[in-house]
């Protein structure tokens, strides 16, 4: 069983639209959850932690269900410049590993 | 703001040669990462490394591959004997204590 999985995608959206990316997690002891963006080629960098009471930064909205396993990213009012690629990442207990799902394409389009 | 770096940006390498990766963590970092990336596919934990030792490894660290953190700043990957299937991105990335990593820009290895 795959320890992080994402919907590949891709998600094609006009901008303006409000888009949901879900991730699932398999080792239920996890701790640490983040969304990390990458573009094309690039390193990934940190879009948000991911709390348990949810958490918002401007137009990005990040969820964690722990008895389902399950985290989600809303992105509000999507930009052109949002698209990119948006990396699950769980990390099980302290200093541990950064375990990274695929990863989900996004493109806005204008 | 403080960035991890990494040098080369892409390196060119035949096939069976020795490469070394170098990155400079964040100063005040703890803990220190190799992750790979090959073109397509997931980026992949390679080894941490923490008070000046390896604390975890994957499967894809064989005797190949080697970390150092020979002066305190510097963290050094290396490769012996390179293969083409180690053409990938390879990303450093430091962490103080329990929260988020942060990467470098990433060393573009091709083995031809």
């Amino acid at each position: 069983r795959k320890e992080v999985e994402q919907d590949p995608g891709p998600f094609n959206v006009p901008e303006g639209a409000t888009v949901a990316f879900n991730c699932t997690y398999s080792n239920s002891a996890s701790q640490s959850f983040f969304w990390y963006r990458q573009d094309c080629r690039k390193e990934p960098k940190l879009l948000m932690s991911v709390y348990s009471s949810g958490n918002e930064d401007g137009r990005f909205t990040a969820q964690l269900n722990r008895a389902s396993q399950y985290i989600s990213l809303l992105i509000r009012d999507s930009k052109l410049s949002d698209s990119a690629t948006y990396l699950c990442v769980v990390s099980y207990s302290g200093n541990t590993p950064l375990v990274f799902g695929k990863g989900t394409r996004l493109s806005v389009i204008a | 703001e403080p960035e991890v770096t990494q040098t080369p940006s892409h390196q060119v390498t035949q096939m069976g040669q020795e490469v070394i990766l170098r990155c400079v963590p964040i100063s005040n970092h703890l803990y220190f990462y190799w992750y790979r990336q090959i073109l397509g596919q997931k980026v992949e934990f390679l080894v941490s490394f923490y008070n000046n030792e390896i604390s975890e490894k994957s499967e894809i660290f064989d005797d190949q591959f080697s970390v150092e953190r020979p002066d305190g700043s510097n963290f050094t990957l290396k490769i012996r004997s390179t293969k083409l299937e180690d053409s990938a991105m390879y990303f450093c990335a430091s962490r103080f204590d329990r929260v988020e990593a942060f990467f470098g820009q990433g060393t573009r290895l091709t083995v031809v």
